[in-house]
């Protein structure tokens, strides 16, 4: 497709239950974005893709998080029994080192 | 370490009037600098970036360095220009650096 697409866009989860957030970015693009947005804050930065290169997952806010991808294609962000404080909107964005971010909509993941 | 900060949540304005979105920031080398919009129901997009010295839709902002700041102007807001605006900083882009964003502005314009 033409943007960053992410799926669900929306996600309703117990407490304590695990789940998966998918990214597809944009064709050709090498870097790939996580980012968390509570409601009523800025964007948090998760974790960054960048080719092969290792992963920069300094923003990770604990080991319940864990995110793959695989080359330059789709990511997914994994969170393992969810808490009520990951209730937020996931962000996915793609680019081209050097040229802007594209995000795609965002996932709303609400825990019960 | 790197910081954006936006000291407004929420700025209101009438139709016509000037409009003003600050920003500062905190980072030790040369930044470079970003103002992103997300309208209403729409995904996050680039609004402009500093080292383009462009106009967007009538915004502009510039760098001072020596007040770390990169506020966003334009001389007459439009109803059409209400959305949550972010400033955005991140090290050397080329390198393909993270960015940075601060915790957003909400604009309202008024008719």
């Amino acid at each position: 497709g033409a943007g960053v697409s992410q799926s669900p866009s929306n996600k309703v989860t117990e407490k304590g239950k695990d789940v998966e957030l998918r990214c597809d970015p944009i064709s050709g693009h090498t870097a790939l974005y996580w980012y968390r947005q509570r409601l009523g804050q800025g964007l948090e930065f998760l974790i960054y893709f960048q080719g092969n290169s290792a992963p920069d997952k300094s923003g990770l806010p604990s080991d319940r998080f864990s995110a793959e991808r695989t080359g330059e294609s789709v990511s997914t962000l994994t969170i393992q029994r969810t808490q009520q404080e990951d209730s937020a909107v996931y962000l996915c964005a793609s680019s081209l080192a050097g040229f802007g971010y594209t995000f795609g909509s965002g996932t709303r993941l609400t825990v019960v | 370490a790197q910081r954006v900060t936006q000291p407004e949540k929420l700025l209101s304005v009438f139709k016509g009037a000037p409009v003003e979105l600050k920003c500062n920031y905190s980072y030790s080398g040369s930044p470079e600098l970003f103002w992103y919009v997300q309208y209403s129901r729409q995904r996050l997009q680039l609004l402009l970036r500093h080292i383009s010295r462009e106009s967007i839709k009538g915004f502009t902002a510039d760098l001072n360095k020596g007040e770390t700041s990169f506020h966003l102007k334009k001389p007459f807001a439009q109803e059409e220009d209400s959305a949550m605006y972010y400033c955005a900083l991140s090290g050397r882009w080329s390198q393909g650096n993270k960015l940075v964003f601060g915790a957003g502005t909400i604009l309202r314009v008024k008719s």
